[in-house]
């Protein structure tokens, strides 16, 4: 079956800018988690969703990030007023259980 | 707050020998997941270990969780070309809720045939 997407591969942003980053889990995972990974880095966590439900949003650097999964599938994180610093790569994983999570191919944000 | 260290940052191996990778933590963990990332890939899972001084084996490779459940190591035997990539533990600690991952910096492993 397919596995998890993201949408869209790479963004190239001007600072300033808000971009919004879409992940599509495996069907019928119920967790859904947004991690960051910056280059030669692991992933660092940022937020998580079981259902619809924002379980834990620790990770998120500042206001300015943002996540929602309205309907407890589909989920976007949301950058508003994108800065250089926010460039990297951000990756969407899910899982079915406490156990191994599936990530994407995630998304390259680079914002000039 | 949690920290995993993993080391070493480097590994360059001469096809055909054996390597370890360790990953240590600075608090007790409930258990331990293991992801390999392929050069341009992401990560992918390996393996979990929950038990104190648990070990498993995946073929070439030996993942093995320390007594205190603040350690881990991953041996890989007769290294190939294929094992190149990063390999990263991930901590998921006690008192964290559901399955919030920890993440080491990972240990980049090159393989010169």
């Amino acid at each position: 079956g397919a596995g998890v997407s993201q949408s869209p591969r790479y963004k190239v942003t001007k600072r300033g800018q808000d971009v919004a980053l879409r992940c599509d889990p495996i069907s019928g995972h119920v967790s859904l988690y947004w991690y960051r990974q910056a280059l030669g880095q692991g992933p660092e966590f940022l937020t998580y969703f079981n259902y619809e439900a924002q379980q834990d949003k620790s990770g998120l650097p500042n206001d300015r990030f943002s996540a929602e999964r309205p309907e407890g599938s589909i989920s976007t994180l949301t950058i508003q007023r994108t800065e250089q610093r926010d460039s990297a790569m951000y990756r969407c994983a899910s899982s079915s259980g406490l156990v191994k999570q599936f990530f994407g191919p995630g998304t390259r944000l680079t914002v000039l | 707050g949690q920290q995993v260290m993993q080391i070493p940052q480097y590994q360059h191996v001469q096809e055909g020998e054996d390597f370890t990778t360790y990953c240590n933590s600075s608090t007790t963990l409930s258990n331990i997941q293991w992801y390999k990332q392929r050069p341009g890939g992401h990560p992918v899972f390996l393996i979990q270990l929950v038990k104190s001084g648990e070990v498993k084996k995946q073929k070439r490779l030996t993942f093995q969780f320390g007594e205190a459940k603040k350690n881990s190591s991953l041996h890989i035997t007769a290294t190939q070309t294929t094992d190149v990539g990063t390999y990263f533990c991930a901590a998921n600690t006690i008192k964290a809720a559901g399955n919030k991952l920890t993440f080491g910096g990972g240990t980049r492993v090159l393989v010169k045939p």
